[in-house]
């Protein structure tokens, strides 16, 4: 089955601890990207990746960082730089600007 | 830059057929998505709009006019399972690639 994994689905971290997401995907497509999703807003946009070893910033970037050494992953980092990191986290993929295919999101919780 | 406006909340009757709004001023358009999103799940794509008109596909149909700058999701026979947060996504062409921008959603409750 073709899709997206995210995990882990639920993450603990402690305040000032950087903490790295992980988003595979075995759809063959080329772009992949991050979403931060809080409650009462929509998605908005960490970091896209068009291509492997490129990237850029999204609305948002600040106090995150990623790679993309290999087209099916995508590792999001959340750094002790970002001061609000509690929020829903959602990957996706898309081939070219079709649409976008979302894995399962990872909630983090900072404490 | 890009503005995205729907509903926060609406409500329906389970049988009932509802509209779901979406307003956008952007620069670059290039089409128009909408997502379904319960509540803790991933998005699921449900439409895509590139002309002006409607797309049908089952019960849920999807209209866009670019020169209003306006869409609506329209679902039909409304079940319980479409309980969901239903979001707009415009797609536009900038800094040599294209993105998405997000509306907040539209919790749509169904009751019986």
């Amino acid at each position: 089955d073709g899709g997206i994994t995210q995990s882990p689905k639920y993450l603990f971290r402690k305040e000032g601890q950087n903490v790295t997401l992980s988003c595979e995907q075995n759809l063959n497509h080329d772009a992949m990207y991050w979403y931060r999703q809080d409650p009462g807003q929509g998605l908005r946009l960490i970091y896209y990746s068009q291509i492997v070893n490129d990237f850029q910033k999204g609305d948002i970037a600040e106090g995150y960082s990623v790679s993309r050494e290999k087209k099916e992953s995508f590792p999001l980092t959340v750094t002790s730089a970002q001061k609000n990191p509690t929020a829903f986290y959602l990957c996706a993929s898309s081939q070219g600007d079709n649409e976008q295919f979302f894995g399962p999101g990872t909630r983090l919780t900072v404490l | 830059g890009q503005n995205i406006d729907q509903p926060t909340e609406m409500t329906a009757t389970e049988g009932a057929i509802v509209q779901i709004n979406c307003t956008y001023q952007t620069s670059g358009f290039n089409g128009l998505f909408w997502y379904q999103q319960h509540a803790g799940e991933a998005p699921t794509f449900l439409s895509y709009n590139v002309l002006d008109g409607l797309e049908e596909k089952g019960r849920f149909s999807s209209f866009l006019s670019r020169s209003k700058g306006y869409s609506y999701l329209l679902l039909k026979e409304l079940q319980m399972k479409d309980s969901a947060s239903y979001l707009c996504a415009v797609k536009s062409w900038g800094a040599g690639s294209y993105q998405l921008t997000f509306g907040k959603g539209t919790k749509l409750s169904v009751i019986p």
